[in-house]
């Protein structure tokens, strides 16, 4: 079946400039999970949805990152006013209750 | 501490070897362990659960010691297609799963 999808796969924008991206995940999986992570580096934690409960937002680095799921299943991660260490790759999986996560290929974001 | 420590290495073993990594966890109430493998720019892909009484795939098994609060991954014959950062992954409850930084494996012909 399909996997998890996410879109756009590369993003270069302007500093200051606005970003969404975009999370579809494996039908029926009721988690979802962004991460990230920079270049050499492990994954970082961002936030957390499961089911119809309140997210997990833990792990947001600051004000400027904010998630939505709609209708338990698409996901948006929108970075307000985008850094230049905001660069990364971000990571969004998605599973069932047994936690056994799985991945989308990512979205590379380049801030100039 | 962190919560998930890994020897980030490089492990680099000629093909055919036999290798092993571990991995510790902090919080003694996890209760749900995975390893994941990276390729070079590329997503995490699980690469199998970790069970109580243990478990193989193949070439692979992992084991679980919550005594130690350690997990390890063993795994034999090595190919080069193994090369890869090895995740080792705990779900402490906290949140949802908290990944260690990975051990990096280079086998070489």
């Amino acid at each position: 079946g399909a996997g998890v999808s996410q879109s756009p796969s590369n993003k270069v924008t302007e500093k200051g400039k606005d970003v969404e991206l975009r999370c579809d995940p494996i039908s029926g999986h009721t988690a979802l999970y962004w991460y990230r992570q920079s270049l050499g580096q492990g994954l970082e934690f961002l936030i957390y949805f499961q089911g119809n409960s309140a997210p997990d937002k833990s792990g947001l680095p600051s004000d400027r990152f904010s998630a939505e799921r709609t209708g338990g299943s698409v996901s948006t991660l929108t970075i307000q006013r985008t850094q230049q260490e905001d660069s990364a790759v971000y990571l969004c999986a998605s599973s069932t209750f047994s936690y056994e996560q799985y991945f989308g290929p990512g979205t590379r974001l380049t801030v100039t | 501490r962190k919560e998930v420590e890994q020897d980030p290495g490089p492990f680099n073993v000629p093909e055919g070897a036999t290798v092993a990594f571990n991995c510790t966890y902090s919080n003694s109430a996890s209760q749900s362990f995975f390893w994941y493998r990276q390729d070079c720019r590329k997503e995490p892909k699980l690469l199998m659960s970790v069970y109580s009484s243990g478990n193989e795939d193949g070439r692979f098994t992992a084991q679980l010691n919550r005594a130690s609060q350690y997990i390890s991954l063993l795994i034999r014959d090595s190919k080069l297609s193994d090369s890869a950062t090895y995740l080792c992954v705990v779900n402490t409850g906290r949140r949802a799963l908290t990944f260690g930084s990975g051990t990096r494996l280079q086998v070489q012909p």
